[in-house]
């Protein structure tokens, strides 16, 4: 069983929608979450960090970590077809590495 | 925010060449980088962590022979891919830590050997 399960997708929705995107995980250790965007045939870029249980947003980004179910999701609200890209969670293990889920990539259909 | 340079952004070379890839925070000090390779639609996967000043620890089943990772300096860690070969086509990232939680990416390197 891996650390990390996501759904690689795709996921395909029309512009203005609500992205969902969500990650499992089995190492109750796990104390900081973390999600990235990775545009095509670029290095990932920070979106949102979270450490505690609960909700927390940024502009049109919500992400939420369920410690007791160990499960992390990422919204986008009102999705434009800039936000089309490979959304990765990670988590940083006990050595300081991180973790990653396998991606799941977005298409928001103009 | 913090800022990670990475350099070359694409190279081609022929086989049995080797390559060298830089990687440089360019507004705070890393002291711990990670090197990682990524294949098509695939996620990151490990390949070394290198501390300033020490030998790069490799992930099991790297060849830490033909990736050769420097780390001399706290803004500075390069990977060198020796006598490269087809196979070793791909696209490498780096990472770079400052304490605090905080691991900021480069841009990529997609390496391609003919």
């Amino acid at each position: 069983q891996k650390e990390v399960e996501q759904d690689p997708g795709p996921l395909s929705v029309p512009e203005g929608a609500i992205v969902s995107l969500n990650c499992t995980y089995s190492n109750s250790a796990f104390q900081y979450f973390m999600w990235y965007r990775q545009y095509s045939r670029k290095g990932p870029e920070l979106l949102m960090y979270t450490y505690s249980s609960g909700n927390k947003e940024d502009g049109r980004f919500t992400a939420q970590v369920d410690k007791s179910s160990k499960y992390i999701s990422l919204f986008i609200r009102d999705s434009q077809p800039s936000d089309s890209a490979t959304y990765l969670c990670a988590m940083i293990r006990n050595d300081y590495k991180l973790s990653f889920g396998a991606g799941t990539t977005v298409t928001v259909r103009a | 925010g913090a800022v990670v340079s990475q350099h070359p952004s694409r190279v081609i070379c022929k086989s049995g060449t080797s390559v060298k890839i830089e990687c440089r925070s360019l507004d705070f000090q890393a002291t711990t980088m990670f090197w990682y390779r990524q294949f098509p639609k695939q996620s990151l996967m490990l390949m070394a962590t290198s501390n300033e000043g020490s030998k790069a620890t490799y992930e099991q089943g790297v060849e830490k022979d033909k990736f050769l990772i420097n780390h001399a300096s706290l803004t500075l860690s390069t990977l060198t891919v020796t006598s490269a070969h087809p196979e070793d086509s791909s696209f490498y990232i780096c990472s770079a830590s400052g304490g605090q939680d905080s691991y900021t990416f480069g841009s990529g390197t997609r390496l391609t050997v003919v």
